[in-house]
């Protein structure tokens, strides 16, 4: 088996600033996911990657940005954080073409 | 463009009951059907999925969904609940088309409270 990890876990912020989250998949799954989850919604997808330095944008990407640098590592900065996007931010992988996923446990992100 | 929607925010029922959580879709193209379940404070976890041939498929934990496309449905199902199955239940779709198999639509969830 494997394992999705997310760090942090909590992160706190101001109004304006730049945040990173970084998520880690050790499943050697090709495609890579930032999903937005608030509260008593659905997920809303950010972005997403088929292969190492590839992007794709999903329904809510603008005010992000999404860095693929290896094929086990996916990255979302939060550009200029605002108090309205408080939520959880799951990061998720599959194999190839499949649209069985694979979540972390969230990185709950808080901005002051 | 695909949606979803799942009808009941909120189910209620005892231990040893049966239940059923409601989805249902809109898309034209070739689907791919799942869902997930959230534990509080964690990650989603699939169940299962469809994308072709037998309608009724099985997931684990005892749970079971059927496809309709005449009712553009895929109901979850589980006979007898256990109070750990007390959870958020997504119901997720996407066009089953390589690359975007991936891209999933999900509902808003319904939370399913199992009393003991």
């Amino acid at each position: 088996g494997g394992i999705i990890t997310q760090t942090p876990k909590f992160l706190i912020g101001q109004e304006g600033q730049k945040l990173t989250l970084k998520c880690q998949q050790n499943f050697n799954h090709d495609t890579m996911y930032w999903y937005r989850q608030d509260s008593g919604k659905g997920l809303r997808l950010i972005y997403y990657s088929i292969t190492e330095n590839d992007l794709q944008k999903g329904d809510l990407s603008e005010g992000y940005d999404a860095s693929r640098e290896k094929k086990s590592s996916f990255s979302l900065t939060v550009t200029s954080a605002q108090k309205n996007e408080m939520a959880v931010f799951l990061c998720a992988s599959s194999p190839a073409n499949t649209g069985q996923l694979y979540f972390g446990e969230g990185s709950k992100l808080t901005v002051l | 463009t695909q949606t979803v929607s799942q009808s009941d925010a909120h189910v209620t029922v005892f231990e040893g009951d049966s239940v059923e959580l409601r989805c249902n879709y809109s898309y034209g193209g070739s689907i791919y059907l799942s869902w997930y379940i959230q534990h509080h404070g964690r990650g989603l976890q699939f169940l299962l999925k469809y994308y072709s041939g037998n309608p009724v498929v099985q997931g684990v934990n005892g749970f079971k969904a059927e496809f309709s496309k005449s009712d553009s449905s895929f109901h979850l199902r589980k006979a007898s609940v256990h109070w750990s199955d007390s959870a958020v239940y997504f119901c997720a779709v996407s066009a089953n088309t390589g690359a975007n198999t991936g891209k999933l639509t999900f509902g808003h969830g319904t939370i399913l409270r199992v009393h003991p």
